[in-house]
């Protein structure tokens, strides 16, 4: 069974420092991984990809995300955080074998503060 | 705009109602999927279908049901609500490598 973690609830920083939002996954076979936002009554937007190739993925509106598969990590990072980066983020995971839904986790919602 | 439409995007009706919710995948996205959100349990994976043909259930409950039609486009029938069905519900499509959300529909349940 699939299964992500976002150990976070709340991750707050200051606008421009830089900002890590935390994702673990398990999966049986080798993960698609995935980084979503969700901003006040909208819908879910996608971010970025890690499907192969380089391990640093980088996606939409400066962020970026490692793949670590012997910590089984993905968490995504930007270096300087805006004010309008404050949103609900959600990880996500998929095995690779077959076309099967995707698996998130329970989201982290970052605050930037002026 | 992802390409995947969801109507209504409101509903409020009562306890013990029947709902239908619509979702029309992008253009050539075999695959629909649906998720449920709630403030406590973050997107719960409900039910997949691929061409017309159910492929994954999730978390769903047996009072709700779910379609894919030869058009593609999808229904979610939730039927004897109660108030814990109150949540965003969000169709997506896609393929293994990508999946795009439509923007909710926002069930009330009062």
């Amino acid at each position: 069974a699939q299964s992500v973690a976002q150990p976070e609830d709340q991750v707050n920083v200051a606008e421009g420092n830089p900002l890590t939002v935390k994702c673990t996954y398990s999966v049986s076979g080798n993960p698609y991984l995935f980084w979503y936002v969700q901003y006040p009554n909208r819908g879910l937007q996608f971010l970025l990809k890690y499907i192969t190739g380089d391990n640093l993925v980088k996606g939409s509106y400066g962020f970026e995300a490692e793949f670590n598969k012997s910590q089984t990590s993905f968490h995504l990072k930007k270096p300087s955080a805006l004010v309008s980066d404050s949103a609900l983020y959600f990880c996500a995971v998929r095995d690779r074998r077959g076309n099967t839904p995707l698996v998130f986790g329970k989201g982290t919602r970052l605050s930037v503060i002026a | 705009d992802s390409g995947v439409t969801q109507t209504p995007k409101h509903l409020i009706t009562a306890t013990g109602q029947r709902v239908t919710l619509r979702c029309s995948p992008r253009s050539g996205d075999l695959s629909v999927y649906w998720y449920q959100q709630s403030l406590d349990q973050g997107l719960q994976f409900l039910i997949q279908y691929y061409n017309g043909e159910e492929r994954a259930k999730g978390n769903i409950l047996e009072r709700f049901s779910a379609q894919q039609f030869p058009d593609l486009h999808s229904e979610l029938n939730l039927s004897s609500l109660e108030l814990g069905d109150s949540a965003l519900y969000f169709c997506a499509s896609g393929t293994n490598t990508e999946a795009f959300f439509g923007q909710g529909t926002r069930l009330t349940v009062v």
